[in-house]
């Protein structure tokens, strides 16, 4: 089946400076590929995703990047600012599968 | 719109004992799913449902069951409570081919 992997597990990043999470996953078949964040005390928040037939999404100050080739994809957030501070899974679908998510990485903005 | 909702929000119960986890969604929703989450462990799928009157087992399905005798709730049930259940329990729901949802989640604490 599918697996998903998330690097790193932590990542540390002064207020304004961009921050990188990026997920690699098995199967070529996969072809959706969301990104949550998860509050303290919350469910996972759905904040941004990509389909396969797309390299790049961008919203405001998030964006997804796709690479099928290699099978990886990234979640970049830029001018970051201490809300960004959370908990952030990625994960990836084959057609209407159950989703598989990665580990998580516990961001924290420094102000 | 309520979206998904998780009742009870916490709990506490001793080994051996039952109780059943509702999930509730009032989006019309053909797919729900159940979660928990460990640290360090993501979030693990324990059972889901494609539609009313179906369930079926995920990653970790081992002493949980669960019902969906109707499309807007899914109830997750322990039969016999272990310490190895403690664990955050979330519920999430999504319609065909579109983005999933997650509910505000149920900290459970077996002693």
């Amino acid at each position: 089946g599918e697996n998903v992997e998330q690097h790193p597990s932590t990542l540390s990043v002064q207020e304004g400076d961009s921050a990188v999470i990026k997920c690699t996953y098995s199967d070529s078949a996969s072809n959706y590929f969301p990104w949550y964040k998860q509050e303290l005390g919350k469910g996972p928040q759905l904040i941004i995703d990509i389909r396969s037939n797309v390299g790049e999404k961008k919203d405001q100050r998030i964006a997804v990047t796709l690479n099928k080739t290699a099978k990886h994809f990234s979640l970049h957030i830029t001018e970051t600012q201490p809300e960004d501070s959370a908990v952030y899974f990625c994960a990836a679908r084959i057609g209407n599968t159950p989703l598989v998510f990665g580990k998580g990485t516990r961001l924290s903005v420094i102000a | 719109n309520a979206g998904v909702t998780q009742t009870p929000k916490f709990r506490v119960l001793k080994t051996g004992q039952s109780m059943t986890l509702l999930c509730a969604q009032d989006m019309n929703h053909e797919y729900m799913y159940w979660y928990r989450q460990d640290p360090g462990m993501g979030l693990r799928l324990i059972h889901y449902s494609v539609g009313e009157g179906t369930t079926a087992k995920g990653e970790v399905p081992d002493g949980y069951n669960v019902s969906r005798l109707k499309k807007q709730n899914f109830l997750l049930g322990l039969e016999s409570a272990a310490p190895s259940q403690t664990s955050v329990y979330f519920c999430a729901s999504r319609a065909w081919a579109h983005e999933q949802y997650f509910g505000p989640g149920t900290r459970l604490t077996v002693t």
